[in-house]
């Protein structure tokens, strides 16, 4: 099916091990956004990237980098693991700045 | 700044029941838009509808049915004669149209139906 796709689905890692989330979408997005979703939270923001070439800080972004590989690539790296960055990750892409968000499948990080 | 409530943490109703779900929102902003997004307990997000602000009218789709009142800042969801399938995490979320399109999610209402 078109839309984003997050690879992988699950990952378990250790303390200050370091990882990067992939995420792509086909719809020729102009916008794209990594989330994080917590129990009793709702999901914020990590990073987003308005267009191709441009990243920018949301509401959450310590430990995280992220990369906007090309137009439909967009991924997140977290350098050194820590406890409390155990989530459920989402990648989201949009038309434009004014348009619905389509969400990956996401995926889901246990750190030991 | 933005923030969207959902003050109904759980709900369950019977099958064949109508039910609605609140969503509270608060901006400072004269132009935004609002979301509702479902998330089934395979865990995706899935989008259901996008209202803006200058846009009051009601809409229906099928069973589901939104009511956006700005004098209450309320974007309700209703659905009619629920399903089974409509188990579901529901999320509610505020967005301004101008920088980032950033989503500001409520916590979201777990709904269950029961059979």
């Amino acid at each position: 099916n078109a839309g984003v796709t997050q690879t992988p689905k699950f990952q378990v890692l250790k303390t200050g091990q370091s990882m990067t989330l992939q995420c792509a979408q086909d719809m020729n997005h102009n916008s794209m956004y990594w989330y994080r979703q917590d129990p009793g939270m709702g999901l914020r923001l990590i990073y987003y990237s308005a267009s191709e070439g441009t990243t920018d800080k949301g509401e959450v972004p310590n430990g995280y980098n992220v990369s906007r590989l090309n137009k439909r690539e967009f991924s997140l790296r977290l350098e050194s693991a820590a406890p409390s960055q155990t989530s459920v990750y989402f990648c989201a892409s949009s038309r434009d700045s004014s348009g619905p968000q389509h969400f990956g499948d996401g995926t889901r990080l246990s750190i030991l | 700044a933005q923030k969207v409530t959902q003050a109904q943490t759980e709900i369950s109703v019977v099958e064949k029941e109508d039910v609605t779900l609140d969503c509270v929102y608060e901006t400072r902003d004269t132009t935004y838009y609002l979301f509702w997004y479902k998330q089934p307990p395979s865990g995706e997000l899935v989008f259901l509808i996008r209202r803006n602000s200058f846009d009051e009218q009601n809409e229906i789709s099928g069973r589901y049915s939104w009511n956006f009142q700005k004098s209450t800042s309320s974007f309700n969801f209703t659905i009619t004669a629920s399903q089974v399938v409509d188990s579901a995490v529901y999320f509610c979320a505020l967005s301004e149209p101008t920088g980032a399109n950033n989503l500001f999610f409520g916590t979201g209402t777990r709904l269950t139906v029961i059979p």
